[in-house]
């Protein structure tokens, strides 16, 4: 059972501009939600992440936005640079459970 | 610090053999995970352990399937007999209590079953 979702596969982006990634989620008991970032050949790497009493989360570049009525959290990045390129799962718990990764690339 | 660390990187194996992927987990974190990483699936938690002791293994698809953690510093999971649909990224990754909810990953073990 895919208790989280990204429903898209993949994002490209021009480099400086904004990159929205999306996630959804059916468990409401989940109360804590997180994003990895993942480059080929790699294990995926802890990016930030948002508790449920929150609904937004920000660290420079990266903003996580979390609207629990509708069971959604975005990750939003600004400016996007090239750098960005690679693969976004979203995460949520307890237990933890993963999207399937949405491929963003960033254009120079 | 050496991070999680995986072994084999790649595997390539027959149907019918036995594989064995190994995990050292980062000193003093006593959580450790394996996921297992498909195109269909995405990343799927398959078993998880708190201070060796395994938790929660709803994730391990079958019998085929079975892990151990002898010690805090090594776990292995063991598929036996593999089967081709078995083939996938099979990640490991540990946590400590102190930040439990973010898990450090290794690099991956990319199992071929022909």
């Amino acid at each position: 059972d895919q208790q989280v979702k990204q429903n898209s596969p993949s994002l490209s982006v021009q480099e400086g501009r904004i990159s929205i990634l999306n996630c959804d989620y059916t468990n409401s008991m989940f109360d804590y939600f997180l994003w990895y970032k993942k480059y080929p050949a790699e294990g995926p790497t802890f990016l930030i992440s948002i508790s449920s009493i929150k609904d937004k989360n920000e660290d420079g570049r990266f903003t996580v936005f979390l609207n629990k009525s509708a069971k959604h959290l975005s990750l939003h990045i600004v400016p996007s640079q090239p750098g960005d390129s690679a693969v976004y799962f979203c995460a949520a718990r307890a237990p933890m459970r993963f999207g399937a990764g949405t491929r963003l690339t960033v254009k120079p | 610090d050496a991070g999680v660390i995986q072994s084999p990187r790649h595997e390539v194996t027959e149907m019918g053999q036995e594989v064995t992927l190994r995990c050292k987990p980062i000193s003093g974190h006593n959580s450790l995970f394996w996921y297992r990483q498909t195109m269909m699936r995405g990343l799927e938690l398959l078993i998880y352990f708190n201070n060796n002791v395994p938790i929660d293994d709803s994730g391990m698809p079958e019998d085929r399937f079975s892990a151990k953690m002898p010690n805090a510093s090594f776990s292995t999971l063991k598929i036996q007999p593999s089967e081709p649909r078995d083939s996938a990224v099979y990640f490991c990754a540990s946590s400590s209590t102190r930040v439990p909810d973010t898990q450090y990953f290794g690099p991956g073990t990319r199992l071929t079953v022909l």
